[in-house]
């Protein structure tokens, strides 16, 4: 069945460094694929989104690119803020039927000033 | 706009009571969804409605009821609450315009002792 890996967190930075969040997934067809963040007591909010192989989604000064040759859509940041620190989920969703959501495990990101 | 709401927001049960956690959107979606959220495993799926009249179980529906009282409205309800149902739960409606995002609402914060 569909999946989604995502990796381990968490993930400590300083203030203003580079962020990698890795995503791979397993689906059959095209799916839609997402980022999501969640602030702590919060619930989810989309980040970004991608419909098709190539698009590449963006919000906030994050980026992802949907790569369907090795099936992966990678969150990125050039330079991080201590109000980026949250968990960070990676999801799919078929395009058709149910919509149903797979999603990843999450990555807890913490940004040190 | 008040988009997804649920009540209560936090809840403390004994082992074998009953409730009903509430899902309310305004957004005129079709599709709504019930998660749970624990450490470690991401959000898995309990059961859906993909419209108004309709639900299935997603992939962990064991100890858990839903009703879809109308198109506004999709209830989670636990008919005798297990430790193991301690979890955060969360509701979410879809959009079908723009690449297929889910909205989600704040979460319920449940423990069963």
């Amino acid at each position: 069945g569909d999946s989604v890996t995502q990796m381990e967190g968490p993930v400590t930075l300083s203030e203003e460094a580079f962020l990698t969040i890795n995503c791979t997934y397993t689906a059959t067809g095209y799916p839609s694929l997402f980022w999501y963040v969640q602030y702590p007591g919060e619930g989810l909010q989309l980040l970004l989104k991608a419909t098709k192989a190539d698009d590449k989604g963006s919000n906030k000064g994050f980026e992802a690119t949907y790569r369907k040759e090795t099936t992966s859509f990678h969150l990125e940041k050039g330079s991080v803020q201590v109000s980026d620190s949250a968990v960070y989920f990676c999801a799919l969703s078929g395009r058709s039927g149910t919509y149903k959501y797979i999603f990843g495990t999450g990555t807890r990101l913490k940004v040190l000033a | 706009n008040a988009g997804v709401t649920q009540t209560p927001k936090f809840q403390v049960l004994k082992t074998g009571q009953s409730m009903t956690l509430q899902c309310a959107q305004d957004m005129n979606h079709n599709s709504m969804y019930w998660y749970r959220q624990d450490p470690g495993m991401g959000l898995r799926l309990i059961y859906y409605s993909a419209s108004e009249g309709t639900t299935d179980k997603g992939e962990v529906p064991n100890g858990y009821n839903v009703s879809r009282l109308n198109k506004r409205e999709f209830s989670l309800r636990l008919e005798s609450a297990a430790p193991s149902q301690t979890s955060v739960y969360f509701c979410a409606s879809l959009s079908l315009t723009g690449g297929y995002e889910q909205y989600f609402g704040p979460g319920t914060r449940l423990t069963v002792t």
